[in-house]
């Protein structure tokens, strides 16, 4: 089992509140990465990030932001939520030049 | 565009039976992995085959790599039910300069 852990596990909030996401991992992997996927879906990147103070967006148009101000911490934050954002969010670390990733558990979130 | 096409999407098959899922991609690749997925949980990486690589075995586990066809394929032999699960290839491209690209995976159940 890796250690990288996510947070909540389930949330359920209303239209236009705020949320943060987080994530923290204790390999010490400098690759964090943060991917949104519908059940039983593909994943798409939405940001990553390659070590501190470093960040990229992905592949999916996304309204969140991230920052990475330690190793280990990589969150995520939706300014304004809204029913579209209804998803599951994998958080996912990686190490070496194999790049493979390690994955959370995932936050099932739902916005009413 | 996606670069991993896993075949076929879902598979339905008898447990103690061999499951084969292929994967198929555009572009010359550093590395190919091959993910699993439990419902509503992250993703376990499963096995990594490196382009210079033709077969790799790892348990009930056998992954071929035809890099002249762009295709891989993942055999898990004498199939449980606990092997029901989504399973992904996923390509590095880059020599880990840039995320893995997840292909849509592929659906497989096991009936007991």
């Amino acid at each position: 089992e890796a250690d990288i852990y996510q947070t909540p596990r389930y949330l359920v909030i209303g239209t236009g509140k705020k949320i943060t996401l987080e994530c923290s991992q204790t390999m010490g992997h400098d690759k964090m990465y943060w991917y949104q996927q519908d059940p039983g879906m593909e994943l798409h990147l939405i940001h990553y990030s390659y070590g501190v103070n470093s960040t990229e967006k992905g592949d999916l148009s996304s309204e969140s932001t991230v920052s990475r101000i330690r190793t280990e911490h990589f969150p995520l934050t939706l300014e304004s939520a809204r029913p579209s954002h209804t998803s599951q969010y994998l958080c996912a670390s990686g190490k070496g030049g194999y790049n493979e990733q390690f994955f959370g558990p995932g936050t099932r979130l739902t916005v009413l | 565009s996606q670069q991993g096409e896993e075949d076929p999407q879902a598979l339905s098959i008898q447990e103690g039976e061999n499951a084969t899922m292929n994967c198929s991609y555009k572009t010359s690749i550093n590395n190919l992995q091959w993910y699993r997925q439990n419902s509503g949980r992250g993703l376990v990486h499963l096995i990594l085959i490196r382009s210079n690589e033709r077969e790799k075995h790892s348990g009930r586990l056998r992954v071929t790599l035809d890099t002249s066809k762009k295709s891989s394929s993942l055999l898990i032999t004498a199939s449980r039910a606990a092997d029901t699960a989504s399973y992904f290839c996923a390509t590095d491209v880059n020599s880990g300069n840039t995320p893995l690209v997840f292909g849509k995976g592929t659906r497989l159940s096991v009936i007991a």
